[in-house]
C-alpha cells in the first residue's frame, strides 16, 4: 500500500507570496492532519480534516488554511508569506474511525518551504 | 492531550540496547502511548503503540508499568542508522490538539 505523498518536496517563495501544498493520504484513510516543523518550535499542529470538514485546529493565524476533497486528498494554503513561515510542512493521515478511537498517524516526507 | 517529558538527548554505542523513558503523569484512562522516530528532513515514522504491560514488534519493545504514568521504549542492538529523534505521544483523542514534545535526540556512536 502506498504511503502518504506530498507535493512539492521543495519550494522557494518570497515574502508576500502565497503557496499551496498538497497531500495524498494512504488509501482508505479519511483523516488528514497538517504540521509545521521548525528547529526552534519543533512539530506544531496546524489542523485536521475529516470528511472534507476541518475537525481540529491549532494556534496558527488565519493566513494558514486548508481543505480536503471528497477523495480525502488535502491541500494547505499559506497566504502573505513571512520569513518565519520557512519550515518543513508535514502531512499525516489516519483512518479517522471516530472520536474515541486511538488513531495512528502516518506521516509523509514533508514539503520544505523556504521564504526569502 | 497528556503532557510528556523525555530526556533531551542520549548517546549510545552500536550493538547496545537503548532504553528511552517518557513520563506522562496525567495520562487518561483511554489514552494509548505512541512512539515515533524522525530522521532529519523526513516525516516522523510510527514505531510502536501500546496501552499497558509490554508490546513488542520487529523494531522495538514498549514497556508500560501498571500505573501507566511512564513508558520505556527499548531498541535492541542499535546501529548507526538508529540515530534520530524519538517522540513519545500520549493520547490521540480527536478532541485534543495533537502536540509533539521536543523528543529525545538519540546519537549512536561507532
Amino acid at each position: 500500500k502506498a504511503g502518504v505523498t506530498q507535493t512539492p518536496r521543495y519550494l522557494i517563495k518570497t515574502r508576500g507570496q502565497q503557496v499551496t501544498l498538497s497531500c495524498s493520504p494512504i488509501s482508505g484513510h479519511r483523516s488528514v492532519s497538517w504540521y509545521q516543523q521548525t528547529p526552534g518550535q519543533g512539530l506544531q499542529f496546524l489542523f485536521e480534516y475529516f470528511s472534507e470538514t476541518q475537525r481540529n485546529k491549532g494556534n496558527f493565524p488565519g493566513r494558514f488554511s486548508g481543505r480536503q476533497f471528497s477523495n480525502s486528498r488535502s491541500e494547505m494554503n499559506v497566504s502573505t508569506l513571512e520569513l518565519g513561515d520557512s519550515a518543513l510542512y508535514l502531512c499525516a493521515s489516519s483512518l479517522g474511525r471516530g472520536p474515541l478511537e486511538e488513531e495512528t498517524q502516518y506521516f509523509g516526507p514533508g514539503t520544505r518551504l523556504l521564504v526569502l | 492531550l497528556a503532557k510528556t517529558t523525555q530526556p533531551i538527548s542520549m548517546d549510545s554505542y552500536e550493538g547496545q540496547e537503548v532504553n528511552i523513558t517518557c513520563s506522562h503523569n496525567n495520562i487518561a484512562t483511554n489514552d494509548y502511548i505512541t512512539w515515533y522516530q524522525q530522521f532529519p528532513s523526513q516525516g516522523p515514522r510510527f514505531i510502536i503503540q501500546g496501552y499497558k504491560t509490554k508490546v513488542t514488534n520487529e523494531v522495538a519493545s514498549l514497556f508500560i508499568p501498571a500505573d501507566r504514568k511512564s513508558s520505556t521504549l527499548s531498541l535492541p542492538r542499535v546501529s548507526l542508522s538508529d540515530t534520530a529523534v524519538y517522540y513519545c505521544l500520549v493520547g490521540l483523542n480527536r478532541d485534543d490538539k495533537i502536540i509533539f514534545g521536543k523528543g529525545t535526540r538519540l546519537h549512536i556512536l561507532p
